[in-house]
């Protein structure tokens, strides 16, 4: 069946390096991936998406890679800040949206 | 406002009551979704719409009713209320398949 999911449920990174959180896919037909950030008491916010017909796409501080050939999807945050310390979930998109279980960035000083 | 809202925020209701959360978003967006987020696994879809009067069961949708009279409106209704359906509540929109959902703030729905 259908599944998302993340490799780990925590990551805790030194502020001004890099992050990288991952997420693998079981649904080789998805065409479109969105990765949502979750700060505490909040709605899930948009981050950045993906088509399957791209390799890579970035925004602002963020890149997002996807490696169909092995189901995986990465998200990559540069010089990482303490306002970047949520939980970010991974989400695969047909008519209906469907979350991996999340990875909480924890940001160490 | 603009935007998607829920309300109420927070509820405590007793088992075996019926329990109504209402999303409203005003962009005239197609698609609405509701979602529960509970400790350890994340945001589960529980039904979703992709317009008015057509509605489909997400990933896990027993105990739960919705309908949609109206673009603009997803009601989510608990017949029954059960201790296990206390989370949190998130109900989210988007305008196509290809898009991103833009999420309310939730409620958090307490059963004792």
């Amino acid at each position: 069946g259908e599944s998302v999911g993340l490799h780990l449920p925590t990551l805790s990174v030194q502020e001004g390096d890099n992050s990288i959180i991952n997420c693998a896919y079981s649904n080789s037909a998805s065409d479109y991936f969105i990765w949502y950030k979750q700060e505490s008491g909040k709605g899930p916010q948009f981050i950045i998406d993906i088509r399957s017909n791209m390799d890579k796409r970035q925004g602002q501080r963020v890149t997002v890679l996807l490696n169909k050939t092995v189901k995986h999807l990465s998200l990559q945050i540069a010089a990482t800040q303490p306002g970047d310390s949520a939980v970010y979930f991974c989400a695969e998109r047909e008519d209906k949206i469907i979350f991996g279980k999340g990875t909480r960035l924890h940001i160490l000083p | 406002d603009a935007g998607i809202t829920q309300s109420p925020r927070y509820k405590i209701t007793e088992t075996g009551r019926q329990v109504t959360l209402m999303c409203h978003q005003t962009w005239s967006h197609s698609y609405m979704f509701w979602y529960r987020q509970d400790l350890g696994h994340g945001l589960r879809l529980i039904y979703y719409s992709a317009a008015a009067d057509i509605t489909d069961k997400g990933e896990v949708p027993d105990g739960y009713v919705v309908s949609r009279s109206k673009t603009e409106n997803f009601p989510l209704t608990l017949e029954s209320a059960t201790r296990s359906q206390t989370s949190v509540y998130f109900c989210a929109s988007t305008h196509r398949i290809l898009a991103e959902a833009f999420f309310g703030q939730g409620t958090r729905l307490t059963v004792v």
